[in-house]
């Protein structure tokens, strides 16, 4: 298996542009979690997913972050407008179980 | 409140030598904890788990780790440390909503 596929691995974007980050989880994983990890915060669960379905937003900022899973192979994380402290590398994760998360490679982003 | 505590920031030790990183945890239920390993640039990677049972884990890598309900503790060893073993390594506790703790950076020096 690939493993959790994330694109791009890197974006640079300029303040008050959208961003979309993209995530393929593991084929037959259920559930899909969006990270946001930063020196200042570490690691913290934005959203996830069970089944496409969203169960748990709490974690995502403001409203200029949304996040889909329009099937079981695709989710998408926007940033719209994005700001310079939005800054951060952005990670998914998948798991069959909810348990065992397999991590992504991350996107890092930049917004100047 | 539920939370992660890695009292140590940054740990250095020589090639060879053993191993033990540091984790206590605060969760109301029954915690399922877990170690992932950060290297630079890349995800992380789990290196072990705790859901029930023995409280010895062991995991890849030749890590192992400790559970100790009333310490709630979770400590990551190794007996010998290899220069590959540098990176950062994170604990975490829950069910599905996973609480990372800040990290802990490893260096090996040969």
């Amino acid at each position: 298996d690939a493993g959790v596929i994330q694109s791009p691995r890197h974006e640079v974007t300029e303040m008050g542009q959208e961003v979309t980050l993209r995530c393929k989880p593991i084929s037959g994983h259920d559930y899909l979690f969006w990270y946001r990890q930063t020196m200042m915060r570490g690691l913290e669960l934005l959203i996830y997913f069970n089944n496409n379905v969203p169960i748990d937003d709490s974690g995502m900022p403001e409203d200029r972050f949304s996040a889909k899973m329009p099937n079981a192979s695709f989710s998408t994380l926007k940033i719209q407008p994005s700001e310079p402290r939005d800054s951060a590398v952005y990670f998914c994760a998948s798991s069959a179980d909810s348990y065992e998360q397999y991590f992504g490679p991350g996107t890092r982003l930049t917004v100047t | 409140a539920q939370s992660v505590t890695q009292p140590d920031i940054h740990i250095t030790v020589s090639e060879g030598a053993s191993l033990e990183l540091r984790c206590n945890y605060s969760y109301g239920a029954t915690p399922y904890l877990f170690w992932y390993v950060q290297s630079p640039g890349q995800g992380l990677q789990l290196l072990l788990k705790y859901f029930s049972g023995d409280t010895l884990v062991q995991g890849i890598k030749g890590f192992e780790a400790e559970f100790k309900r009333s310490q709630s503790s979770f400590n990551l060893r190794k007996p010998s440390v290899h220069w590959s073993d540098a990176a950062e390594y994170f604990c975490a506790v829950g069910r599905g909503k996973l609480i990372f703790g800040t990290g802990t950076r490893l260096q090996v020096f040969p």
